[in-house]
């Protein structure tokens, strides 16, 4: 089962920040959070991870609170391709990728 | 850079009829998976190889599917007899080791057992 909670569904505006949401409240010491999405028709794709800082890359930004409990993911200036399913995940070392159901996140114009 | 590659990107057949999967990876990624995603779901690993062994197949199931990567490069993931359950979009995915931070994923194989 995964280890994380999403809301099923977020909606943005072309332009704004899209923030989501992610809840980790069983997270151990050495495991990372890593945010993946998926576009329809494709497969999913690796956006960013961390373990307790703040991560920002080219794609999004990761916020983890000081507790680890919970993260979010920001895309700075949503657009309509950012338009897809977010999945946040835990993860240790070589363990397998455990997907829940996901946000899905519509960017509007 | 090439990504994974899958074939076919569609397949429909009858109940009870063999069926498989292609994957090429990212050339020189160790590490291959097999997904199952099925509708409105997350992907859901069924077998890891590190290079050509499984390491990671408990999702696997066995009476009617069966795997192999072949020289530690391409893969084949095998349905027989398919049922109607097994309708699912099947993701092939690769990485340098399996503690890579970043798995690429193929666009998958939508099949459609009916």
């Amino acid at each position: 089962d995964a280890k994380t909670t999403q809301p099923p569904s977020m909606d943005c505006a072309e332009g704004r920040a899209a923030n989501l949401p992610c809840n980790h409240s069983t997270i151990s010491g050495n495991e990372y959070v890593y945010w993946y999405r998926q576009i329809h028709s494709q497969g999913p794709q690796y956006i960013i991870h961390g373990l307790k800082n703040n991560e920002t890359n080219e794609m999004a930004s990761l916020i983890i609170t000081e507790d680890r409990k919970s993260s979010t993911l920001i895309l700075p200036h949503a657009t309509l391709r950012d338009t897809a399913v977010y999945y946040c995940i835990v993860r240790e070392g070589a363990q397998k990728l455990v997907f829940g159901q996901g946000t899905r996140l519509t960017i509007n114009p | 850079e090439a990504g994974v590659v899958q074939s076919p990107r569609y397949k429909i057949i009858e109940k009870k009829q063999p069926v498989a999967f292609w994957c090429n990876p990212i050339s020189g990624h160790n590490t291959l998976y097999w997904y199952r995603q099925n509708l409105g779901q997350g992907p859901e690993l069924l077998i890891r190889y590190e290079n050509e062994e499984a390491v990671d197949d408990s999702q696997l199931p066995k009476d009617r599917f069966s795997a192999e990567r072949l020289k530690g490069v391409d893969s084949t993931l095998k349905i027989q007899p398919a049922e109607l359950g097994d309708s699912a979009v099947y993701l092939c995915a690769s990485s340098w080791t399996a503690s890579s931070y970043e798995q690429y994923f193929g666009p998958g194989t939508r099949l459609t057992v009916t």
